[in-house]
Formats: structure tokens, C-alpha cells, sequence
């Protein structure tokens, strides 16, 4: 079975700094992860996915992610954030069965 | 390709009617998705089809809830006699697999906003 924690779910950064998300996952399986964002009202926008290969994964909108098997994490980051970042972020898992496990999210603030 | 479309987009109804969602998959796409979504939540599975064969169910699926995919193409969700708690965002998502490879892009339609007053 497949499970995610996403730590904190409201945080606020200044535009410009550092946005850092924390998600970590249990599956009993090797796992997918993925980031998704979700504005007011609208659908998921995937933002990146791990799947195999490299650990360190880029995204769009200048996000990345770094899929750490040994702490059992999938942290988003993005260096500087946008006014524009502010939305619900998601962070999911999907083993064999192929379908999608969502934490609870994360809300982000940014402020001017 | 437009996407995964839904609708509608928002629905309001009494409590104890019935409702229908379409939600029509990206058109290459053989698995198709829906999932429920209430304030402050995440995305919870439902169930998913792959062509028109309904693969797994949630236990979150009661029996009030039916789901058909008939043509393999687009999928509808019915919900019978309605309550309260069913008031959610109800997500439908599309994507692709071949063999023992899924190509994980899944594509997430826009949603559709339930209202149960």
C-alpha cells in the first residue's frame, strides 16, 4: 500500500525567496511521485514526476524535486519564489495499481 | 487534443435527486480516472477503467455511486439520492498504458463542482 505526508499545509515565503515542500511517502513497492499544482477552482497541473532514473527531477515553472529513497522523501523546491506560485500543492504516489495516492496538500502564500 | 473535458462545470442540487458527470479522456488515452475532492482535502481514487472495463473500486465508492464507461471512450459518474456529504469537487483524469508500461503523464480534467443543498 501506498501512503503520503505532506508536512505543513499552509506556507508562507516572501516573493523571491526560497519555497521549499515536504512530502514523504511509504509504499511497498518501488514508487512513482509526482507534484501537482492546483489553482482556485481548477483541474491538477503536474508539475513533475519521478518515475526511474535520475533522482533529482525538473519540473516546470522552475520547480525540482529530489526523490531520496533512504529518508523516504520527495521535497518540492523552487530558488526564488513568484507572486504567481501561490496555489495548493499536491504530492502523490502510485505504485503497480497505477492509480494516484494524494497527501493533503500544501498551501502557498507568497507575499510582496 | 483539448484535454480531459468535464462537465458540467458546476451543479447544484436538491438533496435526494440524482446526478450525472461526463468526463470525456484525452482521445489516445485508455485508462481513465475519477476521483473525489472536498475542501481542504486531497484527491481521493474512486475508481478507474481501462477501455471500458471498470478495474478497481474504492471503498469510498458506495452503492449510491455508479460508474460506466461503455465505448471505452467517455466515462459517467452517477450519484442516486444525494446528500450532503457527497458536496465535493468530483476530478476526472485520463492517461495512457501499453502492455506492462504506463506512461504516467496523467492529464486532469477541470473538475466538477458538487453542491448538495
Amino acid at each position: 500500500a501506498q501512503s503520503v505526508t505532506q508536512l505543513g499545509s499552509h506556507v508562507s515565503v516572501s516573493e523571491g525567496a526560497l519555497v521549499l515542500l515536504r512530502c514523504n511517502y511509504s509504499s511497498s513497492v518501488p514508487p512513482y511521485l509526482f507534484w501537482y499544482v492546483q489553482y482556485p477552482n481548477q483541474g491538477l497541473q503536474l508539475l513533475l514526476k519521478y518515475t526511474t532514473g535520475a533522482t533529482l527531477v525538473k519540473g516546470i515553472n522552475g520547480f525540482e524535486a529530489e526523490f531520496k529513497k533512504s529518508e523516504t522523501s520527495f521535497h518540492l523546491t523552487k530558488p526564488s519564489a513568484h507572486m504567481s506560485d501561490a496555489a495548493e500543492y499536491f504530492c502523490a504516489v502510485s505504485g503497480r495499481a497505477d492509480k494516484l495516492i494524494f497527501g493533503t496538500g500544501t498551501r502557498l502564500q507568497v507575499f510582496p | 487534443d483539448t484535454g480531459v473535458s468535464q462537465n458540467p462545470r458546476h451543479k447544484i442540487t436538491k438533496r435526494g435527486q440524482n446526478v450525472t458527470f461526463r468526463c470525456d479522456p484525452i482521445s489516445e488515452h485508455n485508462r481513465l480516472y475519477w476521483y473525489r475532492q472536498t475542501l481542504g482535502q486531497g484527491p481521493e481514487f474512486l475508481t478507474y477503467f481501462q477501455n471500458e472495463a471498470q478495474l478497481e473500486k474504492s471503498r469510498l465508492l458506495s452503492d449510491r455511486f455508479s460508474a460506466e464507461r461503455p465505448k471505452g471512450s467517455f466515462s459517467t459518474l452517477e450519484i442516486q439520492r444525494t446528500e450532503q456529504g457527497d458536496s465535493a469537487m468530483y476530478l476526472c483524469a485520463s492517461s495512457h498504458r501499453k502492455g506492462v508500461t504506463q506512461d504516467y503523464g496523467y492529464t486532469f480534467g477541470s473538475g466538477t463542482r458538487l453542491t448538495v443543498v
